[in-house]
Parts: C-alpha cells; sequence; structure tokens
C-alpha cells in the first residue's frame, strides 16, 4: 500500500527566504507526482506535475524535483512571499490505478 | 477556459439524511474523481468515473456512490449520513487517465 510523508509538517519562514519542502513515498511504481497547493478552507491547486520519466519541473520561483528510485521529491520556493503562505501537498498516481495518494502536507508560512 | 465547478458550496444536513454533491468537470475532461478531506485524516480517494463508468472506488462504504452523466458531470450521493461524514468532498476531472488532475473549490458537507 502506497504512503505519501511529508515532512515537515509545519514551516515558518521570513519574507525572501529559498526553502524546501520534502516528500517521500514507499512505493516506486508510480506514474506522476503533483504537487498542490491549498488555502485554507479551499480546494487544491495544481503547482507542478512531474512525470516517473522526468526528473524535475519549473514554474516560476517553483521546483520539483523528483527521485523514483529513492522515493523522494523536493519542492524548492526561491524568495519566498508571504503570498506563498498555505499548506502544501504532494501526491503520487499509482501505478495500475487512477487515484491519486497524498501526503498530509506542509503548512507554511512566509512571515513579512 | 473555466474551471473544475462544484455545487452546492456548503451543505448542512442532519444525521440519517442523504446528501447530493455535484460537480462539473472541465471542457474536453472525461475523467472526475471525487476526494474527501476530513479533519485530521488529510484527502482520501473516493471514486473515479471515466466515459460514464465507476473505474475505481477507495476504502469506503457503499452509502457512497455516484454516477456520471453523458456531459461528463459528476453526483456523488451519500445515504444515511453519519457525522464523521463531515468533510470537505473535492471533485477532480484529468482529459484523461494519467493526465493531470484539476481540484474544484469543494464542497463543505456538516452533518448534525
Amino acid at each position: 500500500k502506497q504512503e505519501v510523508t511529508q515532512i515537515p509538517a509545519a514551516l515558518s519562514v521570513p519574507e525572501g527566504e529559498n526553502l524546501v519542502l520534502n516528500c517521500s513515498f514507499t512505493d516506486s511504481a508510480i506514474y506522476n507526482l503533483q504537487w498542490f497547493r491549498q488555502d485554507p478552507g479551499k480546494g487544491l491547486t495544481s503547482l507542478l506535475l512531474i512525470q516517473s520519466s522526468q526528473r524535475e519541473q519549473t514554474s516560476g520561483r517553483l521546483n520539483a524535483s523528483l527521485d523514483k528510485s529513492s522515493g523522494r521529491s523536493t519542492l524548492y520556493i526561491a524568495a519566498s512571499q508571504p503570498g506563498d503562505s498555505a499548506t502544501y501537498l504532494c501526491a503520487v498516481t499509482q501505478g495500475g490505478s487512477e487515484k491519486l495518494v497524498f501526503g498530509k502536507g506542509t503548512k507554511l508560512t512566509v512571515n513579512p | 477556459e473555466a474551471g473544475v465547478t462544484q455545487s452546492p458550496t456548503h451543505l448542512i444536513k442532519t444525521r440519517g439524511q442523504q446528501a447530493t454533491l455535484r460537480c462539473s468537470p472541465i471542457s474536453g475532461h472525461t475523467s472526475v474523481y471525487w476526494y474527501q478531506q476530513a479533519l485530521g485524516l488529510g484527502l482520501q480517494f473516493l471514486l473515479w468515473y471515466d466515459e460514464g463508468e465507476e473505474r475505481n472506488r477507495g476504502n469506503f462504504p457503499p452509502r457512497f456512490s455516484g454516477r456520471q452523466f453523458p456531459n461528463y458531470s459528476s453526483e456523488l450521493n451519500v445515504n444515511a449520513l453519519e457525522l464523521e461524514d463531515s468533510a470537505l468532498y473535492l471533485c477532480a476531472s484529468s482529459r484523461t487517465i494519467f493526465y493531470e488532475q484539476y481540484f474544484g473549490p469543494g464542497t463543505r458537507l456538516t452533518v448534525t
């Protein structure tokens, strides 16, 4: 059974800092990995999708990497801003299934 | 392009009643997914519909059911509501299998 873990559960940083969020998964037989952002009480906004054959994806200040063999992904946020404050969720699409398996998220607070 | 829409935004029901939640996918998307986000439990996969058929379901009792209509919109029905069914229900859609999933804003179901 696939399990996704995100560390840390919460992170508080000053504005302008570069930061890394971590995601690990137990079964490397994945099709892809997605990073999402969730604001309180809201739905999910897709940030980046990495196919299993890819090593990284970039969008603006965000860079996500994937090491499938070790079961790890990182989300790098450059020059953090207060507007980046949200919960960041990592999810994998399991081989043989269409469903996303989610981690419990990292709650990020960027202080002005 | 309009995103995934869900209705209603909020729904308040009493224990034992039935709830119906609705989802309209992004135009051109044929797959619809339902997830439950209960407090403290994280996001859990509920159901996946594609081309009008139920393709997969998560570890939920049969009183959670749904359907997908010819226009690819979907309905989630929860019968015999229990207090622990209180959660944010998120719908997502994708172009086809293993493509990026896009989420709607969710329906907050409260069971009293």
